[in-house]
Formats: structure tokens, sequence, C-alpha cells
């Protein structure tokens, strides 16, 4: 079955701290693969998404994320963290083709940062 | 423009009865999914519905349904409602394509008494 794993569940940084997110996936087939992020009181929303192309993709508020297909990863990554980061981080794939919009999720980071 | 509306944000409800979710999606999807949340097994996919047809179905047992409307309206329904139904329900919503993005809704918070 197809599966995500997130290895870090709780993240503690100080401002100004790079980051990084691990996650790995279980498939595979072709993949389209997305960060969102849950920010406290808030929806989720999506960081960045990586579909065919370049593996490194850039997404809101300074985020990246590199896709290596040979380890089936997809970590994120924030050069300098701010106070305002502090949320929720979930990596999701979507590896059902063309036709199909059901999500698997790893189970989160909760990033806290520190000022 | 207007993001996923649902409704209620807020249920209480106890064992043995049913409850019906709303989903309103973003103008021009066609595609909304549902999705279970709880802090023990995280984000879980339920269904999703695409012009009015069932397209992806998780593992929950049956007691959970849903359906589409033509103005791309989505209801979930869940029955004989267990202790461990208590969950954040989330929709999402998107045009209908395994590379487009999916769009949340706030969700409903339903708790069993």
């Amino acid at each position: 079955a197809q599966s995500v794993s997130q290895h870090n569940h709780h993240v503690i940084l100080s401002e100004a701290a790079s980051l990084e997110l691990g996650c790995n996936y279980s498939y595979g087939g072709t993949v389209n693969l997305f960060w969102y992020v849950q920010y406290p009181g808030q929806h989720l929303q999506l960081l960045l998404k990586y579909f065919s192309g370049d593996p490194l993709v850039k997404g809101i508020k300074g985020f990246e994320a590199e896709f290596i297909k040979s380890k089936f990863s997809f970590n994120l990554r924030k050069p300098s963290v701010q106070w305002s980061d502090t949320a929720e981080y979930f990596c999701a794939v979507n590896a059902g083709g063309g036709a199909t919009n059901k999500l698997i999720f790893g189970t989160g980071t909760l990033l806290a940062v520190q000022p | 423009k207007a993001g996923v509306t649902q409704t209620p944000r807020y249920l209480i409800k106890t064992r043995g009865q049913q409850v019906t979710l709303s989903c309103s999606p973003i103008s021009g999807h066609r595609s909304v999914s549902w999705y279970q949340q709880t802090p023990g097994q995280g984000l879980q996919f339920l269904f999703e519905y695409f012009s009015e047809t069932q397209r992806n179905k998780g593992n929950f047992p049956g007691r959970f349904s849903g359906r589409q409307f033509s103005n791309s309206r989505s209801e979930m329904n869940v029955s004989t409602l267990e202790l461990g139904d208590s969950a954040l329900y989330l929709c999402a919503s998107s045009f209908g394509t395994a590379n487009q993005p999916q769009h949340f809704g706030d969700g409903t918070r339903l708790s069993i008494l």
C-alpha cells in the first residue's frame, strides 16, 4: 500500500535557523507530491507541489523542496525560519494517476520557532 | 474568490445518531474529496466525488457515505455514530486531475458523546 513517512514529529528551532523536514513515500510509479501547512486555527494551505520537470520546486514564504526519485524523498527546506512559520507541516502524495484526487498524508511535523 | 465552505463548523452528537456534513467547493471545481483528521490516525482519505460520481474510496466502513450534487456541492453522511468517529472532517476541492492541488475548507469538528 502507498504510504508517506515524515520522520520528524516535533521540531523546535530558533529564529533564523535553517529547516529541513524529511518526507519519504512508498510508490514505484508516477507521483504528484505536495507539502501543506496548517497554521494554528487555520485550514490546510498548499506550500508547494511537484508534478514533473525541475526536481527543485519553490513555494510560498521562501520554502522549497527537492524531489529525489532514487530515494523516494521530497524534503522541505527553508534557509532561515521565522516565528510566523510555527505550524504543522504535512507531506502528501497523489499516486493514483491522472484521474484521481486521493491524497495520502504523512503524520505531520509540528514546528515551533522560538523568537 | 471564495474558498471551500464547510457547514456546520461544530457538531455534537451522541452514539447511535447519524450526521450530515456539507461542503461547497470553489466555483469551477468539480472534484470534492473528504478526509478525516484525528490526533491518533492523522489525515485519512474517506472518498472523492467527481461529476456526481464516487471516483475513489478509502478504507472506512459503510457507515460513511457521501454524494455530490449537480452544482458540485457535496454532503457526507455518517450513520450509527461511534465514539471513535469524533474527528475533524475536512473537505477539499479541485479541478479534478492529479496534478491540480486540492484546496481545503476549515472543517467540521464532530464530537460524539
